[in-house]
């Protein structure tokens, strides 16, 4: 248990639906991430946000529409996804400014889009 | 652009010691991680190094050499449970943007512990 939970732990969806995914920090953190884990690839830093306010976006589609609407939960709202969309999105939460500043992450969400 | 290369697969004996290599070619270096990651489950945390030198916490041990860009893991008296994937990552300076804590990451190296 690292502190920061996600759901659905596995998730199968169609290109037309929509979808969410949600995150939940429990440690006190002032910074949260989506990450896009494929097989094969490096993790790939999606979206940053910073005391909710969002500072970084990695060159991600549309599709992909993050959501904080506190330091505690983060959101991915997906739809029209593709089929390489199929990933392991994975949520972290850091604290900005502590000594080593690692983040901490949750245990990802399995998404396939067929 | 940020480029990080480590060892796709390792192989070791249980009992013996491993080294996992990272190389990195990043701009703004502000720290490298080290983290394990067991399949199905979240990358966990091992190290953080920011000076040149050895960091030493139990049986995992990481070196970094900033001017040589390179960085290590070593792992001691391996055991099974160690069998998993190790992420090498890259802290980017962010000074102007203020923008929190951009990680770089490396393909991962997935290390096998055989009997």
């Amino acid at each position: 248990e690292t502190g920061v939970t996600q759901t659905p732990r596995h998730l199968v969806m169609g290109m037309t639906n929509k979808k969410s995914l949600k995150c939940e920090q429990h440690l006190g953190h002032n910074a949260m991430y989506w990450y896009k884990q494929s097989a094969k690839k490096p993790l790939e830093l999606m979206f940053v946000y910073n005391f909710k306010e969002q500072t970084e976006n990695n060159s991600v589609p549309s599709r992909f529409s993050p959501e904080c609407p506190n330091s505690s939960h983060l959101f991915l709202h997906l739809h029209t996804l593709q089929p390489e969309d199929s990933a392991l999105y994975l949520c972290a939460s850091s604290q900005v400014r502590a000594v080593f500043h690692e983040q901490f992450f949750g245990p990802g969400t399995r998404l396939t889009v067929l | 652009g940020q480029n990080i290369d480590q060892p796709t697969e390792m192989t070791a004996t249980e009992g013996a010691i491993v080294q996992i290599n990272c190389t990195y070619q990043t701009s703004g270096f502000n720290g490298l991680f080290w983290y394990q990651q067991h399949a199905g489950e979240a990358p966990t945390f091992l190290s953080y190094n920011v000076l040149d030198g050895l960091e030493e916490k139990g049986r995992f041990s990481s070196f970094l050499s900033r001017s040589k860009g390179y960085s290590y893991l070593l792992l001691k008296e391996l055991q099974m449970k160690d069998s998993a994937s190790y992420l090498c990552a890259v802290r980017l300076r962010d000074g102007l943007t203020g923008g929190g804590n951009k990680l770089t990451f490396g393909t991962g190296t997935q290390l096998k512990v055989e009997l």
